[in-house]
């Protein structure tokens, strides 16, 4: 089953924060986040496996609920190659059949 | 360099008219899937593949074929398109399922 993303889109300045969710009715393994910018591929970002720490990368960071099985995706300071859709895949367990992305949250920044 | 490579980019053809798009990747990475993007839905896995000769069914497999003979090919086949295939298409490829997917640029498929 499709994960769910919220929101839809969002538009910020920059240097303004935001915060994109990931919601899944079943228990999870992993989740995964990508973001796509463009016309071009999705490219990985981070990875937050069941019982890990939250992840970060340049002032992107992530945190993995898993009671909730809930992720979320946290975007400080945003500039404007933050611009793109973000997508989530949720994984159910340890190498399992497959990688089931969310619809994604497109995220625009002005300048 | 390390890719994953499909052909065409661009596609415009009839319904009916069979056609393939090819994925091949030079990791020799086990895993590969297809995945069909179209606005609102997200990215929709088409089917997948653990290792040579092991396909299966994702999400969306109707109208779809896949073969897996060579590790790094991994050919989608459209039999008859029809018009609710035209859409965004990628190929993708990891060690594992769970682990970093690596996507070709993708095709966009037209079906009139």
């Amino acid at each position: 089953q499709q994960p769910v993303q919220s929101p839809q889109a969002v538009i910020l300045r920059e240097g303004e924060d935001a915060v994109i969710n990931c919601s899944s009715s079943k228990a999870l393994y992993s989740v995964h986040w990508y973001r796509q910018k463009h016309g071009e591929a999705p490219v990985f970002l981070m990875i937050l496996l069941k019982g890990g720490e939250q992840k970060g990368h340049e002032k992107i960071s992530a945190s993995f609920n898993e009671k909730k099985q809930q992720s979320s995706l946290y975007l400080t300071a945003s500039q404007l190659s933050y611009s793109g859709t973000y997508f989530c895949g949720t994984e159910r367990a340890y190498n399992t059949d497959k990688l089931i992305f969310g619809t994604g949250t497109r995220l625009q920044v002005f300048p | 360099e390390a890719q994953v490579t499909q052909n065409p980019r661009y596609l415009i053809t009839v319904t009916g008219k069979k056609l393939t798009v090819t994925c091949s990747q030079n990791m020799n990475h086990e895993y590969m899937s297809w995945y069909r993007q179209d606005p609102g839905l997200g990215l929709r896995q088409i089917y997948y593949s653990m290792n040579v000769e092991v396909t299966d069914k994702g999400d969306v497999p109707e109208g779809y074929k896949v073969s897996r003979k060579e590790k790094r090919n991994f050919p989608l086949i459209l039999e008859s398109p029809s018009p609710n295939q035209t859409s965004l298409y990628f190929c993708a490829s990891s060690t594992l399922s769970g682990n970093i997917q690596y996507f070709g640029a993708g095709t966009r498929l037209s079906v009139l």
